[in-house]
């Protein structure tokens, strides 16, 4: 199975922050990772697709980078509705594995 | 309005069963891959399993051999059917539609999720 390692697992940022969050793969998965938000009681929504491309409807504050086993999730100027947790995930096969999560929390 | 809704959930107790549901709408349910995926607290979100359009399975191996995952599209409904469960599989279990390989093959919709609570 592919392990995905996210770090950090929490951070603490201010609105108006930009934040960086880095998914490392244990082995190559070209670009099929994918970013995930989700807020306490509610379902994950995705956010970026294919390592760099936003999925429609989310503000373009959010950007994912990178190919191969690094990749990062960037949120330039934090808003108050972004402090949630976020998940990568690599979909290059099965058992479609998650990142742990990194908290992003209001400081 | 494209949308999944999950049900089923409940208290069961550990060696129990239980049967989820997730009833799509708003889009041609026979043409996509579908996803399990469950929230474990504290340990986050975790790959169930999965079915294509040709009904070809996939499963985790922490649960591989007890869960089945099935569908009928001409009800437009995936299913979960979960056997002999363990206290680790409490858990919100979510449906959710794969986007496609065009679109990395991500988890595009998810419905609003049905707990599992495994315990004596």
């Amino acid at each position: 199975d592919i392990q995905m390692t996210q770090s950090p697992s929490s951070l603490s940022a201010s609105v108006g922050d930009s934040v960086t969050i880095t998914c490392r793969a244990s082995q190559t998965i070209s670009d099929y990772l994918n970013w995930y938000q989700q807020t306490p009681g509610k379902a994950p929504k995705l956010l970026i697709y294919a390592a760099s491309s936003l999925q429609s409807g989310v503000p373009s504050r959010f950007s994912g980078s990178g190919s191969g086993t690094d990749f990062t999730l960037t949120i330039s100027s934090l808003q108050p509705e972004d402090f949630a947790t976020y998940s990568c995930q690599q979909t290059y096969n099965t058992p479609r594995t998650f990142g742990q999560g990194t908290k992003v929390e209001i400081k | 309005e494209v949308q999944l809704v999950e049900s089923g959930g409940g208290l069961v107790q550990p060696g129990g069963s239980l049967r989820l549901s997730c009833a799509a709408s708003g889009f041609t349910f026979r043409n996509y891959d579908m996803h399990w995926v469950r929230h474990i607290t504290g340990i986050g979100l975790e790959w169930v399993s999965s079915i294509d359009t040709s009904g070809d399975s996939f499963y985790s191996g922490s649960v591989k051999g007890r869960f089945t995952i099935s569908r009928e599209n001409a009800k437009n409904s995936l299913y979960l059917q979960m056997n002999n469960l363990r206290a680790g599989d409490t858990a919100i279990y979510y449906c959710a539609r794969d986007s496609g390989i065009y679109l990395g093959r991500a988890s595009d919709i998810w419905g609003q999720g049905t707990m599992v609570n495994v315990s004596s």
